[in-house]
């Protein structure tokens, strides 16, 4: 069956850029996305990109997809202790078909 | 800006016991979701819902659990017979349909079964 796979954790320094890496396995992708969640909250979600983009740029977020590796990554720039949360990928075939969510990554902003 | 609703925040249930998870999407929204997250795990899905009906589940939704639209606005998560291993992190989804940016997510049910 599909999955989604992300590294459990990331540390960085408050005011570098953070970057959650995903690989995901079902080609048939046709949305990716990226939810936040802090402590005890529900699922935020942050950005998606349609499987026929390469980039998206959000503010602070961009978003990269390539999609021959199955790759997807998540750069925060000017990252601050208000980022602090676990992020999660996900992935649909369609934009109302079941996601399937990675572990999610837990980042952690230094001050 | 609109908002899945979900009701309580947290459920303390005995073992063995019925529960129902309640949820409010978003009044303009066609799909409706269930999910879980076991402490420290992925998130899981369990059952999709459209147009009054069932439209996918995860081997996860066993005969314990089911879904219910009792009326234009509630979305419900019954599970007959709790055990242990149910205790997890609920969430309620909605989605429009067709486009990515579409779902949004409750805050959760928090149940603990003892």
């Amino acid at each position: 069956g599909e999955d989604v796979e992300q590294s459990l954790f990331l540390s960085v320094r408050e005011g570098d850029s953070s970057v959650i890496n995903c690989t995901y396995t079902d080609s048939s992708s046709t949305y990716l996305y990226w939810y936040k969640q802090e402590p005890g909250a529900g699922l935020q979600l942050l950005t998606y990109i349609f499987s026929n983009m390469d980039m998206k740029q959000d503010q602070r977020l961009t978003v990269l997809l390539n999609k021959k590796d199955k790759h997807l990554s998540l750069r925060i720039a000017d990252t601050q202790t208000g980022d602090s949360a676990i992020y999660f990928c996900a992935e649909s075939r369609l934009g109302n078909t079941p996601l399937v969510f990675g572990k999610g990554t837990r980042l952690s902003v230094i001050a | 800006e609109p908002e899945v609703t979900q009701t309580p925040s947290h459920q303390v249930t005995q073992m063995g016991q019925e529960v129902i998870l309640r949820c409010v999407p978003i009044s303009n929204h066609l799909y409706f979701y269930w999910y879980r997250q076991i402490l420290g795990q992925k998130v899981e899905f369990l059952v999709s819902f459209y147009n009054n009906e069932i439209s996918e589940k995860s081997e996860i939704f066993d005969d314990q659990f089911s879904v219910e639209r009792p009326d234009g606005s509630n979305f419900t998560l019954k599970i007959r017979s709790t055990k242990l291993e149910d205790s997890a992190m609920y969430f309620c989804a909605s989605s429009v349909g067709g486009k990515g940016d579409g779902y949004t997510f409750g805050s959760g049910t928090r149940l603990t079964v003892v």
